[in-house]
């Protein structure tokens, strides 16, 4: 079964520090994952995919198939980074994504 | 922010009646998405669309249906609310194998 765990509901860390939210999948095929970003009161949006293996905001994340993660992270935490972070599996033909349950970050002054 | 609105942004309405919302889009993308938002559960797919005519269910459809008749628009109906369908809710689009676009959200309260 396709499926994606976020097993942090709440991560808080103070300015400054360094920033890691998990994410695991179970999925059979090659994965496609990403990672998405809700702000106070916006709309979703992406904040990087795997395949294109780029940093926005500081964010990196790294497909690791053999522990079937994909964990976000950064290393100076900053306070316009609290937000609400969605890991997503693309779920192959059907186009239809999959989403883990969140992780609120709140970073502290 | 793609060209994505949702209507109406906020709706209270009484258990039993009927509810549409409506996803409008002006980027002629084929794929069209409804997700429900809440808490401990994260976003949860209703209902998509592959075309115009073309949907399909997802993880939580019971009490939803849906319909686009042309593509720019894609309905949600709710035909008859229910407490345990108060959400907030979120249409999206895809041109494809790609990244989804959300629309605002529309927050609906069943009392």
């Amino acid at each position: 079964a396709q499926r994606v765990t976020q097993p942090e509901k709440l991560l808080s860390v103070f300015k400054g520090a360094p920033v890691e939210l998990k994410c695991n999948y179970s999925y059979s095929g090659s994965p496609e994952l990403f990672w998405y970003v809700q702000y106070s009161r916006q709309r979703l949006q992406l904040l990087l995919r795997h395949i294109s293996r780029e940093s926005i905001k500081g964010f990196t994340a790294d497909l690791n198939k053999g522990e079937t993660s994909f964990h976000l992270k950064k290393p100076f935490a900053q306070e316009e980074d609290s937000a609400m972070y969605y890991c997503a599996l693309l779920g192959g033909a059907t186009n239809k994504l999959i989403f883990g349950t969140g992780t609120l970050l709140a970073v502290q002054p | 922010d793609a060209g994505i609105t949702q209507s109406p942004r906020h709706k209270v309405t009484e258990t039993g009646t009927p509810v549409t919302l409506r996803c409008h889009q002006t980027e002629n993308h084929r794929y069209m998405y409804w997700y429900r938002q809440d808490p401990g559960h994260g976003l949860r797919l209703i209902h998509y669309s592959y075309g115009v005519k073309d949907t399909d269910k997802g993880e939580v459809s019971d009490g939803y249906s849906v319909s686009r008749s042309k593509t720019e628009d894609f309905l949600l109906t709710l035909e008859s609310a229910t407490s345990s369908q108060t959400s907030v809710y979120f249409c999206a689009i895809s041109p494809g194998q790609d990244e989804q676009y959300f629309g605002p959200g529309t927050r609906l309260t069943v009392t």
